[in-house]
């Protein structure tokens, strides 16, 4: 069975930083390109990064670029976002989703971040 | 980026009605649309991908079909568990989702 447990989010600062963290079982991780979704309370979804199965390949929406990094270890089947200079718009609930051609196949069961003073 | 626009926003339906959510691109999405379906509390879970291919353990009564800019999801027969929110996806380019269909029992 595939499973993603996401962890690491929490109340932080404007400007300060927070790294999420994706732990994935139940399937051969290496294998898969990786994903982070969020969604703002009450609001919809949104594409955050991408990263190929070796890692080497990134992607980001605007708004995160130069602020957030997606990086991997296959090595330990897990999954990170590193989030710097966070901003109160980047209050969400962060998603990890496992990529193939069908999309967003599988998905963990979120970590809530909150940038607040 | 492409914008997703689906409709209606709110839906309230009777069991065993047939119900039809639509979602519609900015652009030509070679059918490239996915759905979603997320239930209060829940993480969001693929129905559908590339328009019209069921995943895998999603009931026959869900059904996707569309072209170019405009994406049907169809669920035959509503059932009490079929209450959720419903957002579409393309995946054309960088991905980008609508604002969702909630889904209430009349």
């Amino acid at each position: 069975e595939v499973q993603l447990v996401e962890s690491g989010g929490g109340l932080v600062q404007p400007g300060r930083s927070l790294k999420l963290s994706c732990a994935a079982s139940g399937f051969t991780f290496s294998n898969y390109g990786m994903a982070w979704v969020c969604q703002a309370p009450t609001k919809g979804l949104e594409w955050v990064a991408s990263i190929s199965t070796g890692g080497g390949n990134t992607y980001y929406r605007d708004s995160v670029k130069g602020r957030f990094t997606i990086s991997r270890d296959n090595a330990k089947n897990t999954l990170y976002l590193q989030m710097d200079s966070l901003r109160s718009e980047d209050t969400a609930t962060y998603y990890c989703a496992r990529l193939t051609t069908e999309g967003f196949a599988y998905w963990g069961q979120g970590t809530l971040v909150t940038v607040s003073s | 980026d492409i914008q997703m626009t689906q409709s209606p926003s709110f839906l309230s339906a009777s069991v065993g009605e047939r119900v039809t959510l639509s979602c519609r691109a900015s652009q030509n999405i070679n059918k490239y649309l996915d759905w979603y379906q997320q239930k209060l509390g829940e993480a969001p879970k693929l129905l559908i991908y590339n328009t019209n291919n069921l995943h895998t353990g999603i009931p026959s009564r869900f059904s996707g079909s569309g072209s170019g800019t405009d994406y049907t999801l169809t669920i035959s027969s509503l059932q009490p568990e079929d209450v959720a929110t419903y957002f579409c996806l393309q995946r054309n380019s960088w991905p980008t989702f609508g604002a969702g269909t909630k889904l209430e029992l009349k």
